[in-house]
């Protein structure tokens, strides 16, 4: 079992529509979560990182609840733009980071 | 200028041939990291280092060599390449005093191998 697991989606919405994708992480040790946006054939790049206490960026906010073990990500009035997968991150008690295999958004017109 | 750089952003090669894929940062990053990433697997780690002397195996080694010749610098080697290492590879560093998952990541490289 993958230790960061995710859904592939592809999630499919209309623009102005809110979507949440979740991630299950398998490691209780785990420590800092983060969500990544990756467009198509380009790095990966930090969107968020996930606090206990949840995080708010504008329309995206990201929560952790560890009794259950997973994060989410949640996209409010979905924008065209936001068109591309969005890879979660654990790292546990190690020093490395273990990615999920990520969540493709198409937000059609 | 980019933070992050790779090169060379593409390369075709044959079946048994010795590539070098090369990292460089300006971010003054002690930690760095070379990972693959294909489509439905996500990145896996290849290898990654914390200090100029410091390497240390990742998830998927096998095959991979790295060096890392200075605070700035880290390659990868291929060192006879096969026709499965075909992937998308990037590097990416970290600090020390932030979360490990917070990553900055370069363009990557798109390597074929024939």
């Amino acid at each position: 079992r993958k230790e960061v697991e995710q859904d592939p989606g592809p999630f499919n919405v209309p623009e102005g529509a809110t979507v949440a994708f979740n991630c299950t992480y398998s490691n209780s040790a785990s420590q800092s979560f983060f969500w990544y946006r990756q467009d198509c054939r380009k790095e990966p790049k930090l969107l968020m990182s996930v606090y206990s206490s949840g995080n708010e960026d504008g329309r995206f906010t990201a929560q952790l609840n560890r009794a259950s073990q997973y994060i989410s990500l949640l996209i409010r009035d979905s924008k065209l733009s936001d068109s591309a997968t969005y890879l979660c991150v654990s790292s546990g008690g190690s020093y490395i980071p273990t990615f999920g295999r990520g969540t493709s958004l198409i937000v059609h017109p | 200028d980019a933070d992050v750089t790779q090169t060379p952003r593409n390369r075709i090669t044959k079946t048994g041939k010795r590539i070098m894929l090369e990292c460089s940062q300006t971010k003054g990053h002690d930690r760095m990291y070379w990972y693959r990433q294909d489509p439905g697997l996500g990145l896996r780690l290849i290898y990654y280092s914390f200090d100029v002397k410091d390497i240390n195996k990742g998830e998927i080694s096998d095959g991979y060599s790295v060096s890392r010749q200075a605070q700035a610098k880290f390659s990868l080697s291929l060192e006879s390449a096969i026709p499965n290492q075909t992937a998308l590879y990037f590097c990416a560093t970290s600090e020390p005093d932030r979360g490990v998952g917070e990553q900055f990541f370069g363009p990557g490289t798109r390597l074929t191998v024939l």
